[in-house]
């Protein structure tokens, strides 16, 4: 099974840039996706294939892929950007999603 | 608004059967992939189940094979997981999610490979 590895925390100060990495075997290869989870809520998509952007989310989000790491990318980091944040692939060896641990990004 | 709304929720002991319902609107639902994704407290998001628009194909992650089915009614507009046999590393937060994004390989397409729509979760907690 295809397993993808977050860093378990990311500390960033406001208005600094927050990177979150998301490592897997050949992850260029693949799309990612991203989702935000805010404490007793559900996921929200934030950046999907790779680098685009749902409807709703700032343009601070962005994201990139190549080699083993997808990188998502957080601008001008703001107090309510404080969240668990998770990669996910599809993983076509076995015909389902699979997602990376989570990131606790926290804004100091 | 797209919405899905999970209920049927609650504490149940092992062994026991507990059957969750989601209820979608605001879109097409008979013309999407829908999954069940969980979350145990305190970790991370774990994908259970798949369903085909049509209910023919369905994919379950191994844990609960022969434990969970999941189904759909698209005249409703409702999607259900029946959990049999549930042991407490069943307990989690269990979210409806709506498939969306295709992706293609060199070899293969699939439909659908992300999530872009999540209900507000249940909670179910296996317990004696």
């Amino acid at each position: 099974s295809y397993v993808l590895t977050q860093p378990p925390s990311v500390s960033v100060a406001p208005g600094k840039t927050a990177r979150i990495t998301c490592e897997g075997n050949n992850i260029g290869s693949k799309n990612v996706h991203w989702y935000q989870q805010k404490p007793g809520q559900a996921p929200v998509m934030v950046i999907y294939y790779d680098s685009d952007r749902p409807s709703g989310i700032p343009e601070r989000f962005s994201g990139s892929n190549s080699g083993r790491t997808a990188t998502l990318i957080i601008s001008g980091v703001e107090a309510g950007d404080e969240a668990d944040y998770y990669c996910q692939v599809w993983d076509s060896s076995g015909d389902h999603p699979v997602f990376g641990g989570g990131t606790k990004v926290t804004v100091i | 608004e797209l919405q899905l709304v999970e209920s049927g929720g609650g504490l149940v002991q092992p062994g026991g059967s507990l059957r969750l319902s989601c209820a979608a609107s605001g879109f097409t639902f008979s013309t999407y992939w829908m999954s069940w994704v969980r979350q145990a407290p305190g970790k991370g998001l774990e994908w259970v189940a798949n369903i085909k628009q049509d209910g023919s194909e369905i994919y379950y992650v191994d844990s609960v094979k022969g434990r969970f089915t999941i189904s759909r009614d698209n005249a409703k507009n409702s999607l259900s997981l029946q959990m049999n046999s549930l042991r407490a590393e069943d307990t989690a937060v269990y979210y409806c999610a709506r498939g969306s994004h295709p992706y293609c390989t060199s070899t293969s397409c699939y439909e659908f490979s992300a999530f872009d729509i999540w209900g507000q979760g249940t909670m179910v907690t296996v317990s004696s």
